[in-house]
């Protein structure tokens, strides 16, 4: 079974902090993508990884910043944490596909609040 | 606007009960996928479809796929506890930029014992 962990389930910061959120999978996938979810929006794609190094920005990028440096794990970063910022966040991984994502496999997701 | 509504947006029944929880996309549809979240956890796929009236079922939930329509359907007879949680739907659609995956907002489900 392909398992997706993320470091936490519960997150609380302060204002301004930098963050930082750890995804690892273990299936040697390719792909890695991060979204949040917050009520009536459902999922929004904020980057996501096709390879070691490599990041492309998805729908709501701004106020984010990503690294892979390693093939099993996407952190995300908040370099200056608002209040805009409390949500769910979700990692998920899956094989490579140029044209879809889709086969999807999730982790847990951390719940973060910026207080 | 989102490419992808999903109706309703919540839902309550009483266990037992029958519901149907529907996805339509204003682009063209390739691929229509299933999952199901339970509260404060990760995403469960549940099921894709990719031909026009294909249908899939596991275990009580059957999802179909009405290509002409743009539209997936969610049903789940006999609805216990266990099925409580958010439905969303993801789909591969055909927008101005090319083929793009997006999600639904989500269907909450509670089912009331």
């Amino acid at each position: 079974d392909v398992k997706v962990t993320q470091s936490s389930r519960y997150l609380v910061k302060r204002t301004g902090e930098k963050v930082f959120l750890e995804c690892v999978q273990d299936m040697d996938h390719e792909n890695m993508f991060w979204y949040r979810q917050d009520p009536g929006l459902g999922l929004r794609l904020i980057y996501f990884s096709y390879d070691v190094k490599m990041k492309e920005k998805g729908d709501i990028p701004e106020g984010y910043s990503v690294s892979r440096e390693k093939k099993e794990r996407f952190s995300l970063i908040l370099e200056s944490a608002s209040t805009n910022q409390t949500s769910m966040y979700l990692c998920a991984s899956s094989l490579p596909d140029l044209l879809t994502y889709n086969e999807q496999f999730f982790g847990p997701g951390t719940r973060l609040t910026v207080l | 606007s989102q490419e992808l509504e999903q109706s309703p947006q919540s839902l309550i029944v009483q266990e037992g009960k029958n519901l149907t929880i529907n996805c339509t996309s204003s682009k063209t549809l390739y691929g229509l996928y299933w999952y199901k979240q339970k509260y404060g956890e990760g995403l469960i796929f549940l099921m894709m479809l990719q031909k026009g009236g294909e249908e899939k079922s596991h275990e009580k939930i059957t999802a179909k796929l009405d290509e002409k329509k743009q539209q997936s359907s969610l049903h789940i007879t006999a609805s216990q506890p266990s099925h409580a949680g958010i439905y969303l739907c993801g789909a591969d659609i055909q927008d101005n930029y090319g083929q793009n995956f997006v999600f639904g907002p989500g269907t909450r489900l509670s089912v009331l014992p």
